[in-house]
């Protein structure tokens, strides 16, 4: 168990429905990253928020938003859903943000997106 | 530009020796990384190495770092059937904001045939 939590673990929807998956960081991390895994496009990088702010971006669609709440939670949203959005989607969490030094990334467990 | 190159498959019988291996395009990385993701589950780190190093052991696993082929690989010692999970190559660089940036390969499946 990284510490990471995510919900909910899975979601089936339909196309252009909106979802939002929803992330805890380990106790004390100030940073949270947010990935998509598809089987044709390996592990994305999507975003990271470190503190409330966002610091990188990757990847992310203009029809996907994120935000990390003071309670340093984060949510992913997810809108106009197309068939080709199912993936998993992984959160992250890590204590310095990447900034100086060695830093690992800590993974939730993932949610399965899966788009009908 | 950052890019990680992985073999998509490798297939060993238990008890032999395992090497997975990566290739990188960014000779400013800083730390080179080994993931594991077991079936429905998240990754987990398993070893890391810093750039200045060329070789890192930790019980089993064996990584060896070539910079001047930007070449990563990851030995597994008498692969075990619970070895098996795909595993994930990642290096972060520095961005000109001062912050590391993560790049994952494509993930090398490994089965571990009994």
């Amino acid at each position: 168990d990284s510490g990471v939590t995510q919900t909910p673990k899975h979601l089936i929807t339909a196309t252009g429905q909106r979802v939002t998956l929803r992330c805890s960081p380990r106790s004390g991390d100030l940073s949270v990253y947010w990935y998509q895994q598809s089987l044709d496009q390996g592990l994305q990088f999507l975003i990271q928020y470190y503190n409330g702010e966002e610091r990188a971006k990757g990847n992310i669609l203009e029809r996907f938003s994120a935000q990390q709440f003071p309670d340093l939670h984060s949510e992913l949203n997810l809108s106009s859903l197309e068939l080709g959005d199912s993936a998993l989607y992984f959160c992250a969490s890590s204590l310095r943000g990447l900034t100086s030094g060695y830093d690992e990334q800590f993974f939730g467990p993932g949610t399965r997106l899966t788009v009908l | 530009g950052e890019d990680v190159e992985q073999s998509l498959f490798l297939s060993v019988r238990e008890g032999d020796s395992s090497v997975i291996n990566c290739t990188y395009t960014d000779s400013s990385s800083t730390y080179l990384y080994w993931y594991k993701q077991e079936p429905g589950a998240g990754l987990q780190l398993l070893t890391y190495i810093f750039s200045n190093m060329d070789m890192k052991q930790d019980q089993r696993l064996t990584v060896l770092l070539n910079k001047k082929d930007k070449h990563l690989s990851l030995r597994i010692a008498d692969t075990q059937t619970g070895d098996s999970a795909i595993y994930f190559c990642a290096e972060s660089i520095y961005n000109s904001g001062g912050y590391q940036k993560v790049t994952f390969g494509t993930g090398t499946k490994l089965q571990v045939i009994p």
